[in-house]
């Protein structure tokens, strides 16, 4: 069974621009999170939704950051507009009913210039 | 304070050796236990998770829990050049409560040839 994947792996935007980022959770999980990486904050929850449902948003940063989960296969999250301080790596994770048991996707690299 | 303290390393050992990674934690309500693996510009991989106080073996590695200090260790025998990596230990909240983990910042391990 494929594991989590998000799409694109990299991307480089400029300060402004919108940026959309993409997950697919592992089929048959029902939770999925958000979560950012860098150096100086390490990895931090962003939000995450429990059957296609937002249950706990209050990681976003600021309203520029929102999420959909459209459906049990798909999830986005997009910044709009764009800063450098959000260049981080973005990851995506899922897993079935248990908290402990987080399966992460590859993550997307974002540089904002 | 943070609710979860890893020392971040860089921690370089011999091939072979006996690895002890770390974290305390002040939440004397976190239930369960886990360490993830981070590759370098990959997502983290769940190694192990523990509930209770005590010891979990998978094959090199150890798990120890002991909530009356609120301390973890993950121990990796016969290190290898393969373990290099960051590890993370996390942690779950009590059941009922919002179902976040909570991540320390992560050890840096380096095995040398």
């Amino acid at each position: 069974d494929a594991g989590v994947i998000q799409s694109p792996r990299h991307e480089v935007t400029e300060m402004g621009q919108e940026v959309t980022l993409r997950c697919k959770p592992i089929s048959g999980h029902d939770y999925l999170f958000w979560y950012r990486q860098t150096m100086m904050r390490g990895l931090e929850l962003l939000i995450y939704f429990n059957n296609n449902v937002p249950i706990d948003d209050s990681g976003m940063p600021e309203d520029r950051f929102s999420a959909k989960m459209p459906n049990a296969s798909f999830s986005t999250l997009k910044i709009q507009p764009s800063e450098p301080r959000d260049s981080a790596v973005y990851f995506c994770a899922s897993s079935r009913g248990r908290l402990y048991e987080q399966y992460f996707g590859p993550g997307t690299r974002l540089t904002v210039t | 304070q943070k609710e979860v303290e890893q020392d971040p390393g860089p921690l370089s050992v011999p091939e072979g050796a006996i690895v002890s990674l770390n974290c305390t934690y002040s939440n004397s309500a976190f239930q369960y236990f886990m360490w993830y693996r981070q590759y370098s510009r990959k997502g983290p991989e769940l190694l192990m998770y523990t509930y209770s106080s005590g010891n979990k073996e998978d094959g090199r590695f150890t798990a120890q829990v002991d909530k009356s200090s609120k301390y973890i260790s993950l121990f990796i025998r016969d290190s290898q050049p393969s373990d290099s990596a960051t590890y993370l230990c996390a942690m779950t909240p009590p059941a009922g409560t919002a179902s976040k983990l909570t991540f320390g910042t992560g050890t840096r391990l380096q095995v040398t040839l």
